[in-house]
């Protein structure tokens, strides 16, 4: 089965840290993704890779940024943290062009 | 831009009832379709997928949905829910060729004893 593991269950952070998230997938997959849900909005995309350091904008990707230094770990940045980025964060990964994507059990993160 | 529409926030529904879910898509090219069902505090767990052959297509806990390309719909539908199917669904697309993952908001299903 695959495995998309996301680093922390639940992080509360304060206004203005740095903030990571990690996310590790154990079947090779090519893509990887960030979304942000948030009630009545659904899953809205962040970002998302297609190889190693290769990564694309989602639909909003202001106040974030991410890194893939390796196919099975693709990293979230906060780069100074806000209150409206408390959330749940929810990794995903999926193969290159076909298939159903495989979700992390996501990280609810609380920014005071 | 693709979209997915699911219009029903909240279904309330009696156990052992039947239930239809429904989703529509905004797409005039071959699609991907998803259904995934989300516990409280959990992550997105596959129930069934379309990618090509039969419209209809069946989960092993007794749901099913049927890819409609006229009518660009993929509802879910149970014909008989239990306590333990509440939950949230999120229906998404992906556009054949594409890499990206298009969700709807979700419907909040609560089934009541």
């Amino acid at each position: 089965d695959v495995k998309v593991t996301q680093s922390s269950r639940y992080l509360v952070k304060r206004t203005g840290e740095k903030v990571f998230l990690e996310c590790v997938q154990d079947m090779d997959h090519e893509n990887m993704f960030w979304y942000r849900q948030d009630p009545g909005l659904g899953l809205r995309l962040i970002y998302f890779s297609y190889d190693v350091k290769m990564k694309e904008k989602g639909d909003i990707p202001e106040g974030y940024s991410v890194s893939r230094e390796k196919k099975e770990r693709f990293s979230l940045i906060l780069e100074s943290a806000s209150t409206n980025q408390t959330s749940m964060y929810l990794c995903a990964s999926s193969l290159i062009l076909q298939g159903e994507a495989f979700f992390g059990q996501g990280t609810r993160l609380t920014v005071v | 831009a693709q979209s997915v529409t699911q219009l029903d926030s909240q279904v309330p529904v009696f156990e052992e009832a039947p239930v239809e879910l429904r989703c529509n898509y905004s797409s005039s090219v071959s699609v991907y379709l998803f259904w995934y069902v989300q516990y409280p505090n959990q992550g997105l767990q596959l129930l069934l997928k379309y990618l090509s052959g039969s419209t209809l297509v069946e989960s092993i806990n007794g749901f099913e949905a049927e890819f409609n390309k006229s009518q660009t719909s993929f509802h879910l539908r149970k014909p008989s829910v239990h306590i333990s199917d509440t939950a949230e669904y999120f229906c998404a697309v992906r556009v054949s060729g594409t890499y990206k993952y298009i969700f709807g908001t979700g419907t909040r299903l609560k089934v009541l004893a």
